[in-house]
């Protein structure tokens, strides 16, 4: 049952530190999306890359998140440093784009972060 | 402003009864509209996908319908169960794009 891992589940920091969250999309698959979850502003997209190469990062603040594919099975998203309103749940997802068609996309249980 | 609302924010139902969940959107022009189906302290699970020129689609108790004309889209649910209880969001991807553009979601409690 092929299906996107993230790790950690939860992590919970103190305000200044770095954080790094760690997506494994499916293999095969050539898209992967970084997301944001909050209450107030629900799911936002972050970046995404295809076949590994930064597509969009319009969404991330510049200045602290930095989003990278080092090979096609991880994905990471580093906050540096971290603040508290970075508090909310991450969400990787992936998808295989062929040309012209719509395709899902399959995402993982998400990465809980807390800044203190 | 590309923007996706939906109502209610929240509903309550019982086990068994059917309900039906609203989204309007701004988003123009469009490619296709999803629902997703949220459970607490999950991952969003795909439900279905229609594309401009689609007017229904159902994923078995799940039926959706679009309206391009007056760009609206409801989720129906049919005889309701327990594990029904989740938030679920309409999206919409903006046309030639990836980009996903999310509602707020509804959160529907279904109780026995």
């Amino acid at each position: 049952d092929a299906r996107v891992t993230q790790t950690p589940r939860h992590k919970v920091t103190e305000m200044g530190q770095e954080v790094t969250m760690r997506c494994q999309p499916i293999l095969g698959h050539n898209t992967v999306f970084w997301y944001r979850q909050t209450m107030m502003q629900g799911l936002e997209l972050l970046a995404y890359f295809r076949n590994r190469a930064p597509l969009d990062d319009s969404g991330m603040p510049k200045d602290r998140f930095s989003a990278e594919m080092p090979d096609a099975t991880l994905a990471t998203l580093k906050i540096q440093p971290s603040e508290p309103r970075d508090s909310a749940v991450y969400f990787c997802a992936s998808g295989l784009v062929r040309l012209a068609e719509t395709y899902e996309q399959y995402f993982g249980p998400g990465t809980r972060l807390t800044v203190t | 402003k590309n923007q996706v609302e939906q109502s209610p924010q929240s509903l309550i139902i019982l086990e068994g009864k059917n309900c039906t969940l609203q989204c309007n959107y701004t988003v123009s022009p469009f490619s296709n509209l999803r629902w997703y189906k949220q459970d607490t302290g999950r991952g969003p699970v795909s439900l279905t996908i229609m594309t401009f020129s689609e007017n229904t689609k159902s994923n078995g108790r799940y039926t959706a319908t679009l309206d391009a004309d007056t760009k609206q889209s409801s989720l129906h649910i049919t005889a309701s169960q327990l594990s029904d209880s989740a938030s679920y969001i309409c999206v919409v991807t903006l046309y030639n794009t990836d980009k996903l553009i999310f509602g707020t979601g509804t959160r529907l409690q279904v109780f026995p």
